[in-house]
């Protein structure tokens, strides 16, 4: 079965630092999601993707993120100037459809940052 | 220092029984509804997900349940085996007609008893 898939598991930066996270999505989906879920709290929504610009995003993806699909496979999230607070499972998920379809997730990239 | 995280609902139950989770969603003009297991370690996994024109849909061993005057969504799994012990949430779409970005609910910790 296709999966979402992201590397790596897990991340450990220098507060300051840029990271950038990788997601390959499922390959027949047209529309990507970043999602971030604090130890012990819910899964939130950062931002969606699609036709190569950002659909929508929330509060929380301020300009210290970035999203890109460089090519035909990968979509990134890029976070500059890292803090602590940025801690946190990051989820990349993917539909084949923006309407009434279930969104498929990858396992996560465990970001820490020291 | 500590971080506070959320308490969640926790539910017990024996083998072989049927569990039912429940949700309360907080916006009435949601109108695609997900449920997730979220296993530890591991990202969301789809389970089943419900229109709003429904009221009930069943899949293999699960049934969603969808109550919109009260805005309820329930998850009722039918003979429950270890492995469905994990954590539950419900995920509304918080942009109907708009791109498919997902609210998630607090999650149920669900454990089964051998």
């Amino acid at each position: 079965e296709p999966e979402v898939t992201q590397t790596p598991s897990h991340q450990v930066t220098q507060m300051g630092q840029e990271v950038i996270l990788r997601c390959v999505p499922i390959s027949n989906h047209l529309y990507f999601y970043w999602y971030r879920q604090i130890l012990g709290q819910k899964v939130e929504f950062l931002v969606s993707f699609y036709n190569n610009e950002i659909s929508e995003k929330s509060e929380i993806f301020d300009d210290q993120f970035s999203v890109e699909r460089p090519d035909g496979s990968n979509f990134t999230l890029k976070i500059r100037s890292t803090k602590l607070e940025d801690s946190a499972m990051y989820f990349c998920a993917s539909s084949e459809r923006v309407q009434d379809q279930p969104q498929h997730f990858g396992d996560g990239t465990r970001l820490s940052i020291l | 220092g500590e971080s506070v995280g959320l308490h969640l609902p926790t539910l017990s139950v024996q083998e072989g029984d049927n569990s039912i989770i429940n949700c309360a969603y907080s916006n009435s003009a949601s109108d695609y509804f997900i449920w997730y297991k979220q296993e530890s370690g591991k990202g969301p996994q789809f389970i089943i997900d419900i229109r709003s024109n429904m009221d009930k849909r069943q899949g293999q061993r699960v049934t969603v349940l969808l109550n919109k005057t009260v805005k309820h969504l329930s998850l009722q799994i039918a003979a429950t085996q270890p492995g469905d012990s994990a954590v539950y949430f419900c995920a509304e779409n918080i942009s109907p007609g708009g791109a498919n970005n997902l609210f998630f609910g607090t999650g149920t910790r669900l454990t089964v008893i051998p």
